[in-house]
């Protein structure tokens, strides 16, 4: 299997802020990676597919970068409904895998 | 727009079979891949396996031994079976679309929540 890692595993963030999330692979998954937030007791919603796409009706605050084994989520600037927990998720295998999370809560 | 909706028996005992149905609607099961996901409490995400209307699955190998997920096209529904369940499984359950057999998955269901203990 395909292992995913995610930096920070909490952040701690004011509104305004711009975050940046790290999703690393434990090897090359070219671009086949994909974005996720989920809010408590909700289902992931999908916001960045292969690596930079921005999904539809997603906002343009948030973006995704890289290729290879390490990728980046933006929030260029945090707003209150973006507090929650983010994943990424790697389709290059047959087996997919997601990240352990990463939670942004308020500072 | 293609909606799924997940529905079961919330609770299972140890070593027995864990049943769960995902309706979908809005749309054909007979197009995309269909797959099961599910979340411990506090925990990540991990992919079960997919279904394509053809019939064809593919399994995560650590569950591959204990999984089984069908389809009945005619009623729209995809199913999921678990054997000898422990603890371990104890988890929120989701079906989700993927468009391909190596893809993102967009849309879930809201999950239901499966809980094994006796």
């Amino acid at each position: 299997d395909i292992q995913m890692t995610q930096s920070p595993s909490t952040l701690s963030a004011s509104v305004g802020d711009r975050v940046t999330i790290t999703c690393r692979a434990s090897q090359s998954i070219s671009s086949w990676l994909a974005w996720y937030q989920q809010k408590a007791g909700k289902a992931p919603k999908v916001l960045i597919y292969k690596a930079s796409s921005l999904h539809s009706g997603v906002p343009s605050r948030f973006s995704g970068s890289g290729s290879g084994t390490e990728f980046t989520l933006t929030i260029s600037s945090l707003q209150p409904d973006d507090f929650a927990t983010y994943y990424c998720q790697q389709y290059n295998s047959y087996s997919p895998t997601f990240g352990p999370g990463t939670k942004v809560d308020m500072k | 727009q293609v909606k799924l909706q997940e529905s079961g028996p919330g609770l299972v005992k140890p070593s027995e079979t864990l049943s769960l149905t995902c309706t979908v609607s809005g749309g054909s099961i007979r197009s995309y891949y269909w797959s099961w996901i599910r979340q411990s409490p506090g925990k990540a995400l991990e992919w079960i396996g997919y279904i394509y209307y053809s019939a064809t699955t593919n399994y995560n190998p650590s569950l591959k031994s204990r999984v089984t997920i069908s389809l009945d096209t005619s009623k729209n529904q995809l199913f999921l079976n678990l054997t000898s369940v422990t603890a371990a499984d104890t988890a929120v359950y989701y079906c989700a679309k993927n468009r391909n057999y190596l893809d993102w998955f967009d849309p879930w269901g809201p999950g239901t929540l499966v809980t094994v203990s006796s």
